[in-house]
């Protein structure tokens, strides 16, 4: 199993600002995933990091709004630009249990609450 | 278009009731894996199952079991003589081949179970 570490655990912040969101993994691995979750909602996959490439967003994500960095194979960030109340969320860092093909569960971290005032 | 549907948004049971939670899906995958997890106040989430689309055994794992029914596309999670620490938010989840990455999951909205004493 994997053990992921999110900063930070929670957030209020100012419209118009930035935050970004910090993911550590104690081992290696290929793929992260970025996920939100809407107050009361589902998760929804924002990105999938590779290191060594440009991240994949979803539809209705861009890279504007959500710039993803991934240095190594045990980090990724995650930035949250000009933040509107729309944007309060949990974001979600995640990988995959199973490296060698199909897949395994995901690992999830505990997540960043973040509150856009 | 994948998706994952859990009508039941709520459920509130007694301490030692069994309950099921429900979980209808759709893909037009022919190989594709299906998973339960579950989020508990602290907000990680906690993976409980995988089954892939060519398995439908029945899976009981103490006081879970999950029925897999591959003609009515419902993947249903049951809990027998569910407990106060079983109360969280339950959440059924379908892998997306469409982009070759297995590890890329349709989560539903998620059913909140409560069980009081």
């Amino acid at each position: 199993s994997a053990v992921i570490s999110q900063k930070p655990s929670r957030d209020i912040c100012q419209r118009g600002t930035s935050l970004t969101i910090q993911c550590q993994v104690d081992s290696q691995v290929t793929m992260m995933f970025w996920y939100r979750q809407q107050p009361g909602q589902s998760l929804t996959l924002i990105a999938t990091a590779n290191q060594g490439s440009e991240a994949t967003y979803e539809s209705g994500f861009v890279i504007d709004k959500f710039p993803i960095s991934r240095p190594n194979l045990t980090f990724s960030t995650l930035t949250v630009s000009n933040m509107s109340p729309e944007d309060s969320s949990i974001y979600l860092c995640s990988v995959p249990g199973d490296e060698g093909g199909g897949p395994g569960e995901l690992f999830f971290g505990e997540g960043s609450r973040l509150t856009v005032l | 278009a994948q998706k994952v549907t859990q009508v039941q948004t709520e459920i509130s049971v007694v301490e030692k009731e069994d309950v099921t939670l429900d979980c209808v899906y759709e893909t037009r995958d022919t190989t594709y894996y299906l998973f339960w997890y579950k989020q508990p106040p602290s907000g990680e989430l906690v993976f409980l199952i995988r089954r892939n689309s060519f398995d439908e055994q029945n899976e009981i794992s103490g006081r879970y079991s999950w029925n897999f029914q591959k003609s009515t596309s419902s993947f249903n999670f049951t809990i027998t003589a569910s407990q106060v620490v079983d109360s969280a938010v339950y959440f059924c989840a379908l892998s997306d081949h469409s982009t070759g990455t297995a590890s890329k999951l349709t989560f539903g909205t998620g059913t909140r179970l409560q069980v009081t004493l």
